[in-house]
């Protein structure tokens, strides 16, 4: 079972940030917040993971709160291209439990 | 950039009969996934190989649908007899074993018609 819950959609101005948020109130010390996102009859696609401190790369930011109880992907210029469903996973990465569960995700429209 | 690759595309089969997908993992990635996919959801893990291994299988209907994953190679999904029910997304994955470079890669998927 998915261990996470996310809005079901979100709307973003086109160039705005958008926001995406994730709760995971339940995590464990050992699992690893993973963000993906499906754009349209493509299969899924990693964006960013951490455990607790903030991450940046190329396509987003990941914002973990200190208690690891939510976290928060950002996008800081949303394009229109960044329409898709975006799924928020834990991993207990290391340990014979690891999977890859999605739940719904958030649809997320970047509008023009 | 390597790539998962998945074959057919799209297929459309009758019920009753089989129907097979084939996927071509990242070179090196330890860990398989087959992914099941139906419209307006997210993917739902069907099977999950470690190695040669089945790491988990719990939600694969195991009296129709059957997963292999050779040594070194490819891995296939076999469904027969297909069901109307099971016109979906097939989805496989690939990623690392460890705790480092471990996000999963999935390929385009195989879109299937049960009519």
């Amino acid at each position: 079972d998915a261990k996470t819950t996310q809005p079901t959609s979100m709307d973003c101005a086109e160039g705005r940030a958008a926001n995406l948020p994730c709760n995971h109130s339940t995590i464990s010390g050992n699992e690893y917040v993973y963000w993906y996102r499906q754009i349209h009859s493509q299969g899924p696609q990693y964006i960013i993971h951490g455990l607790k401190n903030n991450e940046t790369n190329e396509m987003a930011s990941l914002i973990i709160t200190e208690d690891r109880k939510s976290s928060t992907l950002i996008l800081p210029h949303a394009t229109l291209r960044d329409t898709a469903v975006y799924y928020c996973i834990v991993r207990p990465l290391g340990t014979s439990y690891d999977k890859v569960i999605f739940g719904p995700g958030t649809s997320l429209s970047v509008i023009p | 950039e390597a790539e998962v690759a998945q074959s057919p595309r799209y297929k459309i089969t009758e019920k009753s009969q089989a129907v097979a997908f084939w996927c071509d993992p990242i070179s090196g990635h330890a860990t398989r996934y087959w992914y099941r996919q139906i419209l307006g959801q997210g993917p739902e893990l069907l099977v999950q190989f470690q190695d040669e291994s089945v790491v988990d299988d719990s939600q694969l209907p195991k009296d129709r649908f059957s997963a292999e994953r050779l040594k070194g190679v490819d891995s296939t999904l076999k469904i027969q007899p297909a069901e109307l029910g099971d016109s979906a997304m097939y989805l496989c994955a690939s990623s690392f074993l460890g705790t480092v470079n471990t996000e999963a890669f999935f390929g385009q998927g195989t879109r299937l018609t049960v009519v």
